[in-house]
């Protein structure tokens, strides 16, 4: 079975640059989720989708992030424009959940390294 | 809101050591409780969890049960070796809204020497 795969792995821009990550979860997960990971700290949830709905997108920052599920599916997060405290490790993750069900383990991509000079 | 404290690492301990990291929560209700692993150079996964009061969840010699009394879900380990230096991340699951919105606590490193 395939994981979740993320791209790019590594990502270098200047601030107020935009910068695009993709994820394309495991098949069948209806879940996907978009965590920011600063050095040293816990994975912090930024978006959760169920299908191509939103569940959560409490603690995105909506005045520069944005993110997508076309088709419940594949996923993108954007950036723009970007900020030096926006360096950080972004993940995806994926689970079986769906409404009413749950929970269920999250299986995590290996994230994109994005680093705002 | 929702919320995990872990115990500050790194915690370094010499191979076939006791182990234990500490994680309490805040929550709502009822929430599932985990515990992740991240290997150097690799991805989170899942390690162990328990989805109710006084379940035990294990794994790898790996052991927590969730305590509803304390709040806590401390992690514990008989006798470590050298390839679980890691960093653990304790994490909760509660229900809101229909939905299960995952919080993880800043995690802590584990270091083993042989």
């Amino acid at each position: 079975e395939a994981g979740v795969a993320q791209s790019p792995r590594y990502k270098i821009i200047e601030k107020r640059q935009s910068v695009a990550f993709w994820c394309n979860p495991i098949s069948g997960h209806a879940t996907l989720y978009w965590y920011q990971q600063i050095l040293g700290q816990g994975p912090k949830l930024l978006i959760q989708f169920q299908n191509n709905g939103v569940v959560d997108d409490s603690q995105l920052p909506k005045d520069r992030f944005s993110a997508e599920r076309l088709k419940g599916v594949d996923s993108t997060l954007k950036i723009q424009p970007a900020k030096l405290e926006d360096s950080a490790v972004y993940l995806c993750a994926s689970s079986l959940e769906a409404p009413g069900q749950g929970p269920y383990e999250q299986y995590f991509g290996p994230g994109t390294r994005l680093t705002v000079t | 809101g929702d919320s995990v404290t872990q115990m500050e690492g790194p915690v370094t301990l010499s191979e076939e050591a006791f182990l234990t990291i500490n994680c309490t929560y805040t929550a709502t209700g009822y929430p599932s409780l985990f515990w992740y692993v991240q290997y150097p150079g690799e991805g989170l996964q899942l390690l162990l969890k328990a989805t109710k009061a006084d379940d035990k969840g294990s794994n790898k010699g790996f052991e927590a049960t969730y305590r509803k009394e304390t709040t806590s879900f401390h992690l514990e380990k008989g006798s470590v070796q050298v390839s679980d230096s890691a960093v653990y991340f304790c994490a909760l699951n509660p229900l809101s809204g229909g939905s299960y919105i995952p919080t993880f606590g800043r995690g802590t490193s584990l270091i083993v020497h042989p």
